[in-house]
């Protein structure tokens, strides 16, 4: 199906563990995000691509790696998790930096006990 | 830096009865604004995108204007309905920002009454 997809929907994990979020798009887009949601946050970006092996920080990058080795994927590992990542993690991509929208995913929701 | 304000964070309307929703932003420099709609628990599903040389865009009940000089935007929603009852975010894609980034406001959060 054409789209952009999320996996896990939801996620358990113990504090100090290394979790990924994976985030998976069929249109090719070159740009692709991930934000995360908190009450009293709104949408804050952790991490955005350009283009395969192009990648920058966003406003919260701290505990958060990603990688792009292909252009459909856009995986965001969180290295040694912590309660305070615990939140609503959402993916997006987009086409070009300018005349097109955002299109996001359904989100993870990840708990950290 | 581009700042979004999205006022009033709540509102409440009984069925029948439109919308409108206001979306403020500090610098004009922008490629596009976009309006999503958040239901609970679920994902941002797009509803309108205005280019930054548009001055409104329309679909169905659904009718965003921009005036970008004024760093306004408007969400209308005609006649509205129960199942409008959502959050709905406004978010601009900075044009001094070659990467395109996204900027959002914190949202309204729409209750239409039966």
């Amino acid at each position: 199906d054409a789209g952009i997809t999320q996996s896990p929907r939801y996620k358990i994990t113990e504090t100090g563990r290394q979790v990924t979020l994976m985030c998976h798009q069929t249109w090719s887009h070159s740009y692709m995000f991930w934000y995360r949601q908190d009450l009293g946050h709104g949408l804050r970006l952790i991490y955005y691509s350009a283009a395969a092996d192009i990648t920058d920080k966003g406003e919260v990058p701290d505990g958060y790696v990603v990688s792009r080795s292909k252009t459909e994927n856009f995986p965001l590992t969180l290295e040694s998790a912590t309660r305070s990542q615990t939140s609503v993690y959402f993916c997006a991509s987009s086409e070009s930096a300018e005349y097109y929208g955002y299109t996001f995913g359904s989100g993870t929701r990840l708990t950290v006990v | 830096k581009q700042e979004v304000t999205q006022i009033p964070a709540a509102l409440s309307v009984p069925e029948g009865e439109n919308l409108v929703l206001n979306c403020s932003f500090t610098d004009s420099a922008i490629y596009n604004l976009q309006w999503f709609r958040q239901d609970p628990g679920k994902g941002l599903t797009s509803l309108l995108l205005i280019q930054s040389s548009q001055r409104e865009q329309t679909s169905g009940r659904l009718n965003a204007s921009l005036d970008k000089s004024s760093g306004r935007s408007t969400l209308y929603i005609a006649a509205s309905q129960p199942g409008d009852s959502a959050t709905y975010l406004c978010a601009v894609r900075r044009g001094t920002d070659s990467w395109g980034k996204l900027q959002f406001g914190a949202g309204t959060q729409v209750v239409v009454t039966p």
